[in-house]
């Protein structure tokens, strides 16, 4: 298993596009999760996702986020319109119930 | 609500010293305690749960519910052990999000 799989590895991008994130999860994992990385903040849980539904949005910072699955293998984070201060690095990861997450190798965004 | 403390952003010890990583939580119901560690622009790997209570490359950490802390451990730094590390809880037998700390830098200097 190539384990979970995010593309793009980096995206730099202007102010007012929209970025697209996507994540293809472990087969058979049943949770996935989108996480931020900054260096101010570190690692904020954004949502996540069980049996490709979603169940805790509360750290989707805006209405410019959203996150969709619309099957086990697929997820996709995306920002409209993006700004300068969205520029981390987003972690898709996923599990099975209660075990261990894990974690593909992260999207680097940067919004001049 | 919860909360992951991890008081040093920044750790830096020789080669062969003793490594302590510490962490402190906020919780107040069951909780269950993980270390992740992130090798240079690596993705997020599991280095050890507290349920587990195995010992993987070396460390260990032992959760205390007392003082609410789940502190890492190495009794012999090694040059790969740097690396960042970030200390994580999630509620008992939960199958939600981790909550993680900020993350401690740890460089280990020849």
């Amino acid at each position: 298993d190539a384990g979970v799989i995010q593309s793009p590895r980096h995206e730099v991008t202007e102010m007012g596009q929209e970025v697209t994130l996507r994540c293809k999860p472990i087969s058979g994992h049943n949770s996935l999760f989108w996480y931020r990385q900054t260096m101010m903040r570190g690692l904020e849980l954004l949502i996540y996702f069980n049996n490709n539904v979603p169940i805790d949005d509360s750290g989707m910072p805006e209405d410019r986020f959203s996150a969709k699955m619309p099957n086990a293998s697929f997820s996709t984070l995306k920002i409209q319109p993006s700004e300068p201060r969205d520029s981390a690095v987003y972690f898709c990861g996923g599990g099975i119930n209660t075990g261990e997450l894990f974690f593909g190798e992260g999207s680097r965004l940067t919004v001049l | 609500a919860q909360r992951v403390t991890q008081p040093e952003k920044l750790l830096s010890v020789f080669k062969g010293a003793p490594v302590e990583l510490k962490c402190n939580y906020s919780y107040s119901g069951s909780p269950e305690l993980f270390w992740y560690v992130q090798y240079s622009r690596q993705r997020l790997q599991l280095l050890l749960r507290h349920i587990s209570r195995e010992s993987i490359k070396g460390f260990t950490a032992d959760l205390n519910k007392g003082e609410t802390s789940f502190h890492l451990k190495k009794p012999f730094a090694q040059e790969e052990d740097s690396a960042m590390y970030y200390c994580a809880l999630r509620r008992w037998g939960g199958a939600d999000g981790l909550t993680f700390g900020k993350g401690t830098h740890l460089i280990i200097q020849p």
